[in-house]
């Protein structure tokens, strides 16, 4: 059985930082790209951040860029992402998500998602 | 960014009910449209991709259809366990981007 286990997640100071980690049972993430994607609460999915296979491609979105860093060590069977100057904004339920590539230019969907980490960005 | 408009945003609807649930994207993305089922306190779950692909598992009363803008997602006859919250997302582009919803509740 595929699990993603979600960690890191805690409240954390507007400007403060956070590492999430993302472990998987059942699977081995170096043959797959990975996601991050965020929920804030009572609210709807926004995509976060993409990484490739091997970790030499990465995406962000608009609202994070500069300020998160996506990482893999496939060593590990472990993703992370690095939060720095967070804002309230960023408070969220944050999900790993393996990414199912199901042709060969990329279009994909979220094939298994962990159960999430509350990140709480307050003073 | 492609914006991804759900409508309706909640309807409330009875066991057996036929549901029917439209995804509207600001410009065409072909066929790259999914649509996920997220119950509460839970992940969302891949119910359909590419359009109109069933997901491994999903049961056959669930369908998409649609293609460039306007796609549909389908229940034939809602069973108890699907209410819940039902997100559309295109992958044509990025950043691949979300409806904002729509909340299947019980009449």
């Amino acid at each position: 059985e595929v699990q993603l286990l979600e960690s890191g997640g805690n409240l954390v100071q507007p400007g403060g930082s956070l590492r999430l980690s993302c472990a998987a049972s059942g699977l081995t993430l170096s043959y797959y790209a990975l996601s991050w994607v965020r929920q804030a609460p009572g609210k709807g999915l926004e995509w976060v951040s993409d990484i490739s296979a091997s970790g030499g491609s990465t995406d962000y979105a608009d609202s994070v860029k500069g300020r998160f860093t996506i990482s893999r060590d496939n060593s590990k069977n472990t993703l992370y992402l690095q939060m720095n100057s967070l804002r309230a904004e960023d408070t969220a339920l944050y999900y790993c998500a393996k990414r199912y590539n199901y042709d060969s230019s990329g279009h994909h969907y979220f094939e298994y998602w962990g159960q999430g980490t509350l990140v709480t960005v307050s003073s | 960014d492609i914006q991804m408009t759900q409508s309706p945003s909640s309807l409330s609807v009875s066991v057996g009910d036929r549901v029917t649930i439209t995804c509207r994207a600001s410009q065409s993305i072909s066929r790259y449209l999914n649509w996920y089922q997220q119950k509460i306190g839970k992940a969302p779950n891949l119910l359909i991709y590419a359009a109109s692909s069933l997901q491994t598992g999903v049961p056959s009363r669930f369908s998409g259809s649609g293609s460039g803008t306007d796609f549909t997602l389908t229940i034939s006859s809602l069973q108890p366990e699907d209410f819940a919250t039902y997100y559309c997302q295109q992958t044509y582009s990025t950043p691949p981007t979300f409806g904002q919803g729509t909340n299947v509740e019980i009449k």
